[in-house]
């Protein structure tokens, strides 16, 4: 899992409670993005970010908000407008090259689960 | 619009003979193409990319990709199986429209070996 670091592992929520998961690197990469994944259905791009203090929504950022106040952390809150919560919250981190084609390093992941 | 399909969902395999995941591929002008390996409640590994060259990639763990323009394919091979190769494989394009590191991910495809 590289030098990415998510917390918790497991989240319990309740209906109607916004929460946040951590996401951390420190491989010094300028890009970091998070993903949704349900059984069956790949990986779906939530929210994306390539600089500091900026980010772009994804494929599903309906219910979802971030920060990127530092390079090093990426947060995702999920809030009550998400309808649909539980799931596997993975983050993943790669550097941003001119020209160049890099691969994604991912977290750990942080599994949410509403209850 | 790019995209990426895995079109089986499980492929099965006995331990010591040679396993093949597919992938095929559409995008509008060069395709960069990922593989990454998944193993329960963790994030995604890294295994190999194309970006221009040699048709056949070598990448971690003895697994290898042979990238077929005509056939628009990308499949993961192994010339023999390993239990410990039984995960959840993703095929991974480059998302030319959005930002440059964006992936697009196919849905999975779960290998077992069996001994």
């Amino acid at each position: 899992d590289g030098g990415i670091t998510q917390s918790p592992k497991y989240l319990f929520r309740k209906e109607g409670q916004n929460v946040t998961l951590s996401c951390e690197q420190n491989l010094n990469h300028d890009a970091m993005y998070w993903y949704r994944q349900d059984p069956g259905q790949g990986l779906r791009l939530i929210y994306y970010s390539q600089i500091v203090n900026d980010f772009q929504k994804g494929d599903i950022a309906e219910g979802y908000s971030v920060s990127r106040e530092k390079k090093e952390s990426f947060p995702l809150t999920v809030t009550s407008a998400q309808k649909n919560p539980t799931a596997f919250y993975l983050c993943a981190s790669s550097i941003v090259a001119a020209g160049g084609v890099n691969e994604q390093f991912f977290g750990p992941g942080t599994r949410l689960t509403v209850l | 619009a790019q995209s990426v399909a895995q079109p089986e969902d499980q492929v099965n395999v006995a331990e010591g003979n040679p396993l093949t995941v597919k992938c095929t591929y559409s995008v509008s002008g060069n395709p960069y193409l990922f593989w990454y390996v998944q193993y329960p409640n963790r994030g995604l590994q890294f295994l190999l990319k194309y970006i221009t060259g040699d048709n056949l990639v070598k990448g971690s763990y003895g697994f290898e990709a042979e990238f077929n323009k005509s056939q628009t394919s990308f499949h993961l091979k192994k010339p023999s199986a390993l239990v410990s190769d039984s995960a959840l494989y993703f095929c991974a394009v480059r998302d030319i429209g959005g930002s440059q590191g964006n992936l697009i991910f196919g849905k999975g495809t779960k290998l077992s070996v069996k001994p």
